[in-house]
């Protein structure tokens, strides 16, 4: 069955350095998603991304934050310069339409130092 | 203010012991609810969407239910590969969606 993958399943930062948290979604699906969970707490929705433009975004993705589909498979989420809040578990999905389900990848695990 | 609230935050039972999630929704325009289970350092894995009230899905041991204000997870005789968290969304308006914190469900053998 075929899924959404994301890498690194770990990365480490200092404060202030940027990261680059990858994706590849399922291959033929339209809509993609980057969510993030602070440990113990609820998935939060950051930002959704249709025909190569942000769809929606929650207050959550500021100027720090910013997607991108470089090319027909990956998709990525970039965070310019991190702060220790920024540590969390971040989750990419992906849906062939809206008012599908979502597909998860097993997320990465962003610790900042 | 949209919302998504899940009730009980955790719940132990003993493997066979049957009950019930709930999770309450307060969103303009909802579009689809969806339950999720998920395991520890793992992402959400789908389990059901209900689209309209009255609407009921059976997989296995678990049945979601919906109506108008809440959605039920319904988990008769359990067993302890059960044991997970399990998540309600709600989609609304265009493409936004709103997670609960969960329950804890923990299946004793």
């Amino acid at each position: 069955e075929p899924e959404v993958t994301q890498t690194p399943s770990h990365q480490v930062t200092q404060m202030g350095q940027e990261v680059i948290l990858r994706c590849v979604p399922i291959s033929n699906h339209l809509y993609f998603y980057w969510y993030r969970q602070i440990l113990g707490q609820k998935v939060e929705f950051l930002v959704s991304f249709y025909n190569n433009e942000i769809s929606e975004k929650s207050e959550i993705f500021d100027d720090q934050f910013s997607v991108e589909r470089p090319d027909g498979s990956n998709f990525t989420l970039k965070i310019r310069s991190t702060k220790l809040e920024d540590s969390a578990m971040y989750f990419c999905a992906s849906t062939r339409q809206l008012n599908q389900p979502q597909h998860f990848g097993d997320g990465t695990r962003l610790s900042i130092l | 203010e949209d919302q998504v609230t899940q009730s009980p935050e955790a719940l132990r039972l003993q493997e066979g012991e049957s009950s019930s999630l709930n999770c309450s929704y307060t969103v303009s325009g909802l579009r689809g609810l969806f339950w999720y289970r998920q395991d520890p350092g793992k992402g959400p894995e789908f389990l059901f969407t209900l689209y309209s009230a009255g609407e009921e899905k059976e997989k296995e041991r678990l049945k979601a239910t919906l109506t108008k204000k809440e959605s039920f997870l319904h988990i008769t005789a359990p067993k302890p590969e059960d044991s997970a968290t399990y998540l309600c969304a709600a989609l609304y308006r265009d493409d936004k969606i709103i997670f609960g914190k969960g329950t804890r469900l923990h299946i004793l053998p």
